[in-house]
């Protein structure tokens, strides 16, 4: 079935330093492919998305590129704010089915000092 | 805007009890889900609708029912709490089936359950 991994947390950063989230899924057909954004006691926000292969979605500094050869879908981030700390999630849904279903990877945690 | 509103925040349950978790939107969204966030798990569906009279379930849908009486509402019941129910529970909503063209899902900001 579909599934969605991404990489364990938390992750540590300086606020400055280049942040990449791994994300790889598994599909039949033609997924489309999210991040949300989870801030500390809050809903998850949709941060990102990209619907078919090569599409590069992105919003307030991230972005993340469909890679179907690779089935991948990265999180990057050039310079991270303090105000970044989050939990971030991989998502995919599938596009022919009916369920209105998101899958979800298990969340990376990102905690961004001063 | 309200977007999607969940109530209660916290709620602590004991083993055996009822309670029925609201989630209501305001965007006039055809479809609504329940997912429940469990540490290292992410989050995973529980039931679904497709619009008003019409749910189906998820992929952990047991122990729980839910109904559609309207589009602005999905309450999510817990029949006879267990332990294994405590969780972070989250209502979305989207006006459209996800995955085709520019759908979101919007979710609240959550029920945090505690079953002892």
């Amino acid at each position: 079935g579909n599934s969605v991994t991404q990489m364990e947390g938390p992750v540590t950063l300086s606020e400055e330093a280049f942040l990449t989230i791994n994300c790889t899924y598994t599909a039949t057909g033609y997924p489309s492919l999210f991040w949300y954004v989870q801030y500390p006691g809050e809903g998850l926000q949709l941060l990102l998305k990209a619907t078919k292969a090569d599409d590069k979605g992105s919003n307030k500094g991230f972005e993340a590129t469909y890679r179907k050869e690779t089935t991948s879908f990265h999180l990057e981030k050039g310079s991270v704010q303090v105000s970044d700390s989050a939990v971030y999630f991989c998502a995919l849904s599938d596009r022919g089915g009916a369920t209105n279903k998101l899958i979800f990877g298990t969340g990376t945690l990102l905690a961004v000092q001063p | 805007n309200a977007g999607v509103t969940q109530t209660p925040k916290f709620q602590v349950l004991k083993t055996g009890q009822s309670m029925t978790l609201q989630c209501a939107q305001d965007m006039n969204h055809e479809y609504m889900s329940w997912y429940r966030q469990d540490p290292g798990m992410g989050l995973r569906l529980i039931h679904y609708s497709v619009g008003a009279g019409i749910t189906d379930q998820g992929e952990v849908p047991n122990g729980y029912n839910v109904s559609r009486s309207t589009t602005e509402d999905f309450p999510l019941r817990l029949l006879s709490a267990a332990p294994s129910q405590t969780s972070v529970y989250f209502c979305a909503s989207s006006y459209s089936i996800l995955g085709q063209g520019n759908t979101e899902a919007f979710f609240g900001q959550g029920t945090r359950l505690t079953v002892v």
